[in-house]
């Protein structure tokens, strides 16, 4: 079976601009959920979807927004981005909302100039 | 959500056994205790998940005392490529659409 995949793996973009990072769960997943790392703050969570529906969200500006299809793919936009926004964007996916293992992909990597 | 604590980073040598302890004084009695790995510039990785006494898979070993507020992960004969990031999370299971709170972790260095 796949694992997580996300697009693009690395970004690089300036001040002020939009962004949108896409995920594709692992196959038969309907939980997706997203994190921001930074080497300060660490893994904090950004929001989950689950079925098209957010279920959870974390403590980031509205500036954060994300959605989920019928396929369970998930995207990530941020929108007028900050220097601090420069971290890797994790997404991770399980199975349904009730378990606590989850199958994280490899990261985004944005950078803002 | 439970907070927890762990040592910030551990040190150890190729073929030792490692334990790393995690305190969750607040553990809600629906909490389970999970370990994640992680990996320089990649994503966590699930390493084991308990409730209580003693659970272990290929990878690792987790033991879970009566009072359950703290638990250690034991890595037998870590090797160079157990250096790594390693989580406790404590998170409700079974009540389902629970945010993962992650902490700051333990960073383990093996050495040769």
């Amino acid at each position: 079976k796949a694992g997580v995949t996300q697009t693009p793996r690395y970004l690089i973009k300036t001040r002020g601009q939009q962004v949108t990072l896409s995920c594709s769960p692992i196959s038969g997943h309907r939980s997706v959920s997203w994190y921001q790392q930074t080497p300060g703050q660490g893994l904090q969570f950004l929001f989950e979807y689950f079925s098209e529906t957010q279920r959870n969200k974390g403590n980031f500006p509205g500036r954060f927004s994300g959605r989920q299809f019928s396929n369970s793919r998930s995207e990530m936009n941020v929108s007028t981005l900050e220097l601090g926004d420069s971290a890797l964007y994790l997404c991770a996916s399980r199975q349904d909302g009730y378990s606590n293992e989850q199958f994280f992909g490899p990261g985004t990597r944005l950078t803002v100039l | 959500l439970a907070k927890t604590t762990q040592p910030i980073s551990m040190d150890s040598y190729e073929g030792q056994e490692v334990n790393i302890t995690c305190s969750h004084n607040n553990i809600a009695t629906n909490d389970y205790i999970t370990w994640y790995q992680q990996f320089p510039s990649q994503g966590p990785r699930f390493i084991i998940q308990g409730y209580k006494t003693k659970v272990t898979n290929e990878v690792a070993s987790l033991f879970i005392p009566a009072d359950r507020k703290s638990s250690t992960l034991s890595l037998p004969r870590v090797s160079l490529s157990d250096t790594a990031v390693y989580y406790c999370l404590v998170a409700p299971g079974g009540t389902g659409f629970q945010k993962l709170v992650f902490g700051t972790g333990t960073r383990l260095l093996v050495s040769p």
